[in-house]
């Protein structure tokens, strides 16, 4: 199975801020990559397909870039609404998986 | 817009079999792919199986031997039978549409998620 990093699992930060999570995969998965947004007691949120497509309906804010082996979301200015976890996952093979989750929260 | 909503029970006893279904509304069943997808505190967001309503299926090899899915095409739902249930089990259930339009085939649509309890 491809094993899926995130870096960090947590972060704390504060609205205007950057903000850059990394996934890492086992092995290379060219575009095969996924990014969800959950926020607490919903289903995720389809945020970025394909390594750097924005998803219809997601603030440009969030963006995806990386191919191969390492991946990255970054929020350009993070608003109150984003405080969320953040899962990454791949479709390049079975089984799919998904990253552990990094947790995005106020500082 | 297409909407998707799932139904079972909430608690399932050890060594039993668990059903559940996925009702999907404002669209047909027929033209994408579905999924389920469950998420456990120890184990995280973890792919189980997809179907086509064609018959192309796929499973997670972990959980291969005790997944079955079945589609009802005339109700729009599609089901999830996991056998021999343990307390590793207990888990939110999600159905979603995987979506492959897009060469990713992601994840585009969820259903709100039933949490599913091992327990004797």
């Amino acid at each position: 199975d491809i094993q899926l990093t995130q870096s960090p699992s947590s972060l704390s930060a504060s609205v205007g801020d950057r903000v850059t999570i990394t996934c890492r995969a086992s092995q290379s998965i060219s575009i095969y990559l996924n990014w969800y947004q959950q926020k607490s007691g919903k289903a995720p949120d389809l945020l970025i397909h394909d390594a750097s497509n924005l998803q219809s309906g997601v603030p440009s804010r969030f963006s995806g870039s990386g191919s191969g082996t390492d991946f990255t979301l970054t929020i350009s200015s993070l608003q109150l609404e984003d405080f969320a976890t953040y899962f990454c996952q791949h479709s390049y093979n079975i089984p799919f998986t998904f990253g552990p989750g990094t947790k995005v929260d106020i500082k | 817009q297409v909407q998707l909503q799932e139904s079972g029970p909430r608690l399932v006893k050890p060594s039993e079999t668990l059903s559940l279904t996925c009702t999907v509304s404002g669209g047909s069943i027929t033209t994408s792919y579905w999924t389920w997808i469950r998420q456990s505190p120890g184990k995280g967001l973890e792919w189980i199986a997809y179907f086509y309503h064609s018959g192309s299926t796929a499973y997670n090899p972990s959980l291969k031997s005790r997944v079955t899915i079945s589609v009802d095409t005339s109700k729009n739902q599609f089901s999830l039978n996991l056998s021999s249930m343990t307390t590793a089990d207990t888990a939110t259930y999600y159905c979603a549409r995987r979506f492959c339009d897009r060469s990713s085939c992601p994840f585009d649509l969820w259903g709100q998620g039933t949490l599913v309890t091992v327990s004797s």
